[in-house]
């Protein structure tokens, strides 16, 4: 059965850089077709995708957040780490990783928990 | 904004059938699977339609999705109270290289 959860702060400052880390198990990143990807959702809206990596280290990125944003893997360690820099108070939301087996066009069917990043001084 | 787009809100009554809509373009919808999460408050989405009309398993029949050119729908027969909360669409968008959602819709019961 697969498992995602993703760990790190809760409170970040302004301008600091956010590191996020999904632990998962039920799968493994270095099978074919497999992705895993980062969505966002601030308080009271929708959906944001920001980040995703797949089986062969592809990697693909929000436009609007590119400059911001690196994702790596760690197959070894069954974890995806997301990094954001430069944080603002309007990034401030729940961060869910997610997994997808659709090969290289990405879809969340299984999902972590979720975990809350405020970002104040 | 969200790159698809759904009515911020829908209702109907127990037992009714209700359709919740969205809309892409041809570099989304038009030319991928559409997904339909449902997201209950405090919690992580689920995942209740992939591939346009398919069901994950443990998903009631209920729930079905159609697609039709740059549009898809979400309907729900046999309303139910547990049903009150909030759908999103999902698809892949070429022009962008990566999946897009829609801004959500917000089910009531009445």
């Amino acid at each position: 059965q697969i498992t995602l959860k993703e760990s790190g702060p809760t409170l970040v400052k302004p301008t600091q850089t956010l590191t996020l880390t999904c632990t998962f198990s039920g799968f493994s990143l270095s099978t074919s077709g497999v992705g895993v990807g980062w969505i966002r959702q601030p308080p009271g809206k929708a959906l944001e995708w920001l980040a995703l990596i797949f089986w062969d280290d592809g990697k693909r990125f929000s436009p609007s957040l590119k400059s911001r944003l690196t994702i790596t893997k760690d197959t070894s360690k069954n974890q995806v780490v997301l990094t954001m820099t430069n944080m603002d108070p309007v990034d401030t939301g729940t961060y869910y990783c997610a997994h997808s087996p659709y090969g290289g066009k990405f879809a969340c069917d299984h999902w972590g928990q979720g975990t809350l990043v405020t970002v104040s001084s | 904004q969200s790159v698809l787009t759904q009515p911020p809100s829908a209702s109907g009554t127990p037992g009714q059938r209700v359709t919740i809509s969205c809309s892409g373009n041809s570099s989304n919808i038009g030319g991928n699977y559409v997904y339909w999460y449902q997201q209950l408050p405090g919690t992580a989405p689920k995942l209740l339609i992939y591939w346009n009309n398919q069901r994950p398993s443990g998903v009631p029949a209920r729930f079905s999705g159609s697609k039709s050119g740059t549009s898809a729908s979400l309907a729900i027969s046999g309303l139910r109270s547990e049903d009150e909360t909030d759908y999103y669409c999902a698809t892949w968008d070429d022009s962008l290289s990566g999946p897009v959602f829609g801004g959500g819709t917000k089910l009531t019961v009445l």
